[in-house]
């Protein structure tokens, strides 16, 4: 079965350009994940949607940053303008929620590097 | 809120045994996850804990104590790929949002 699918893998971009990112869920999950990583800040999450419905934004660094979820198989996370301190990778994970492990399961990441 | 703390590097020799704990204080708890994330990869899913006890997959295992806000993960036999980052998880009462440890940096040296 296919993982959680993300592109591009790699965006190399000028400050003050915009930047969108994408990612398809593993097919049958309902819930889905934007992830920023970082050497100083470590792993941390973004937004979360469940049922293609934004459910918790409250990591979502500034007016800057927007996610959609226009249906169950396709997610972005768009960045506009971006800066050289959003360069990081990015990593979008799903999973089924509903009780039980609920575990999470991370795509490949898009590593943004702004110059 | 959630604050979880692990080691940030730890070294060990190959065929040896390792601990890695992660302490946490949170506003909630459903859970706790450890991922292995090697460079430049994406985090793995390793074990979960809910209940205190320890539960145990192949060479890893992992134990949790409620009471006390604490958890480790056990490598036995380590191998050089065992070298990784491991990222300690805290699921909320929600039930679907994770709080992510800083990981602890795994060295394995023959």
């Amino acid at each position: 079965d296919a993982g959680v699918i993300q592109s591009p893998r790699h965006e190399v971009t000028e400050m003050g350009q915009e930047v969108t990112l994408r990612c398809k869920p593993i097919s049958g999950h309902n819930s889905l994940f934007w992830y920023r990583q970082t050497m100083m800040r470590g792993l941390e999450l973004l937004i979360y949607f469940n049922n293609n419905v934004p459910i918790d934004d409250s990591g979502m660094p500034e007016d800057r940053f927007s996610a959609k979820m226009p249906n169950a198989s396709f997610s972005t996370l768009k960045i506009q303008p971006s800066e050289p301190r959003d360069s990081a990778v990015y990593f979008c994970a799903s999973n089924l929620s509903g009780g039980g492990t609920d575990t999470q399961y991370f795509g490949p990441g898009t590593r943004l590097t702004v110059l | 809120g959630q604050n979880i703390d692990q080691p940030t590097e730890m070294t060990a020799t190959e065929g040896a045994i390792v601990q890695i704990n992660c302490t946490y204080q949170t506003s909630g708890f459903n859970g706790l996850f450890w991922y292995q994330q090697h460079a430049g990869e994406a985090p793995t899913f390793l074990s979960y804990n809910v209940l205190d006890g320890l539960e145990e997959k192949g060479r890893f295992s992992s134990f949790l104590s409620r009471s006390k806000g604490y958890s480790y993960l056990l490598l036995k036999e380590l191998q050089m790929k065992d070298s990784a980052s491991y990222l300690c998880a805290v699921r909320d009462n929600a039930g679907n949002m994770l709080t992510f440890g800083g990981g602890t940096r795994l060295m394995v040296k023959p």
